[in-house]
């Protein structure tokens, strides 16, 4: 069964360094979903994409983040000087449309900020 | 804005009947979802209903919809300490004409054997 992958599980960076979640959507799909969950908190929406743009974002997306698609099967979301608070898990998802009633979640990514 | 919420615990004897409840605002959420997320895991769909439906049974679940009151609840039958785990409603907001999901709080689920 096809599913979205996510790379690496688990990541650690220093406070003010840029890092990159990879994610690789369900090959068919064409929209594509960030989501974050801080430890104990809500699953928290980030921003959507589709036909290279962002749909929307949330106001936690702020100028820090950035989203990419940059071949046809990779998804990244970038986050450029990172501070103690973006330590989250953080999910990728896709769908194959807008109006699917299912978007597939990938495992995550545990981003620890020290 | 658009809410989601949930209580945070559930405890229950293993082989009893599990109900978690969910509350939501957007009354223009066409669908409605339960996930299940396992320790260090992560968010595995358990099941769906769709607005127009009241109720929608799958195996050991069971997930009934009041959409007047916006109330959500899903019953496990017969728990089994296998179903300890956090669940998360997500409601599908379909406003701004994208359709991102809101979740709630979660519920932490124990099974006590």
């Amino acid at each position: 069964e096809p599913e979205v992958t996510q790379t690496p599980s688990h990541q650690v960076t220093q406070m003010g360094q840029e890092v990159i979640l990879r994610c690789v959507p369900i090959s068919n799909h064409l929209y594509f979903y960030w989501y974050r969950q801080i430890l104990g908190q809500k699953v928290e929406f980030l921003v959507s994409f589709y036909n290279n743009e962002i749909s929307e974002k949330s106001e936690i997306f702020d100028d820090q983040f950035s989203v990419e698609r940059p071949d046809g099967s990779n998804f990244t979301l970038k986050i450029r000087s990172t501070k103690l608070e973006d330590s989250a898990m953080y999910f990728c998802a896709s769908s194959d449309g807008a109006y699917s009633y299912e978007q597939y979640f990938g495992p995550g990514t545990r981003l620890t900020v020290t | 804005g658009e809410d989601v919420e949930q209580s945070l615990f559930l405890s229950v004897r293993e082989g009893d009947s599990s109900v978690i409840n969910c509350t939501y605002t957007d009354s223009s959420s066409t669908y409605l979802y339960w996930y299940k997320q396992e320790p260090g895991a992560g968010l595995q769909l358990l099941t769906y209903i769709f607005s127009n439906m009241d109720m929608k049974q799958d195996q050991r679940l069971t997930v009934l919809l009041n959409k007047k009151d916006k109330h959500l609840s899903l019953r496990i039958a017969d728990t089994q300490t296998g179903d300890s785990a956090i669940y998360f409603c997500a409601a599908k907001s379909t406003t701004s004409g994208t359709y991102k999901y809101i979740f709630g709080t979660g519920t932490r689920l124990k099974v006590l054997a």
